[in-house]
């Protein structure tokens, strides 16, 4: 059974582009959440959806959107990109949000805005 | 701002010694879960203990949950070479939203 898969897994863009990643859970999991990892930090939540819908947002600019399709696999988006929007973004997936399960990380895009 | 704070910062040992860390978090929680990372790779989940449970066991690793103080404890006994990689506490709390909220975690660096 597949994990959590993201994609790309490395990627460089110029300050003021638009970036979209992506995230497919594993299969069964109806929760995505996304977080963003600077180097020698904690992840930081950006998002939760669950069910296709935002369940939770985190402290970010607008330049942050994201979304839930059908098939429960997620998009986040970031626009004008920024020297500092330079982290890991993580998807991780869950059964649902608050219920009590551990959630499974996938490896993870790597982006770097010069 | 971040929920769990995790001590000491860093940690060096020698394989086959015990490494402890441990965790503050400020609000209550409905669960604490700890994550071990390598080498800025993804996270991966090593185990949940709920705010009911005191103290949970998974092969060489052991948590603790004091809620009274509102910190928790890993121990990871008989180190490996292989357990070098950044330990994360996260905490999943009604309060905040039911989203995991991450410490700056431990870099534990297990030497051969």
């Amino acid at each position: 059974d597949a994990g959590v898969t993201q994609s790309p897994t490395h990627l460089i863009k110029t300050r003021g582009q638009q970036v979209t990643l992506r995230c497919s859970p594993i299969s069964g999991h109806k929760s995505v959440s996304w977080y963003q990892q600077v180097l020698g930090q904690g992840p930081q939540f950006i998002f939760q959806y669950y069910e296709k819908e935002e369940r939770g947002r985190g402290n970010f600019p607008d330049r942050f959107s994201a979304r839930q399709f059908p098939n429960y696999s997620s998009e986040l988006n970031v626009n004008a990109l920024l020297l500092g929007d330079s982290a890991l973004y993580l998807c991780a997936s869950s059964l649902g949000p608050g219920q009590g399960y551990g959630y499974t990380f996938g490896s993870g895009t790597r982006l770097t805005v010069v | 701002s971040q929920q769990g704070e995790e001590d000491p910062q860093a940690l060096s040992i020698q394989e086959g010694e015990n490494a402890t860390m441990n965790c503050s978090y400020k609000t209550s929680i409905n669960n604490l879960q700890w994550y071990r990372q390598n080498s800025g790779r993804g996270l991966v989940h090593l185990i949940l203990i709920r705010s009911n449970e005191r103290e949970k066991h998974s092969g060489r690793l052991r948590v603790t949950l004091d809620t009274s103080k509102k910190s928790s404890s890993l121990l990871i006994t008989a180190s490996r070479a292989a357990d070098t990689a950044s330990y994360f506490c996260a905490t999943d709390a009604a309060a905040a939203g039911n989203k995991l909220t991450f410490g700056g975690g431990t870099r534990v660096l297990v030497k051969p």
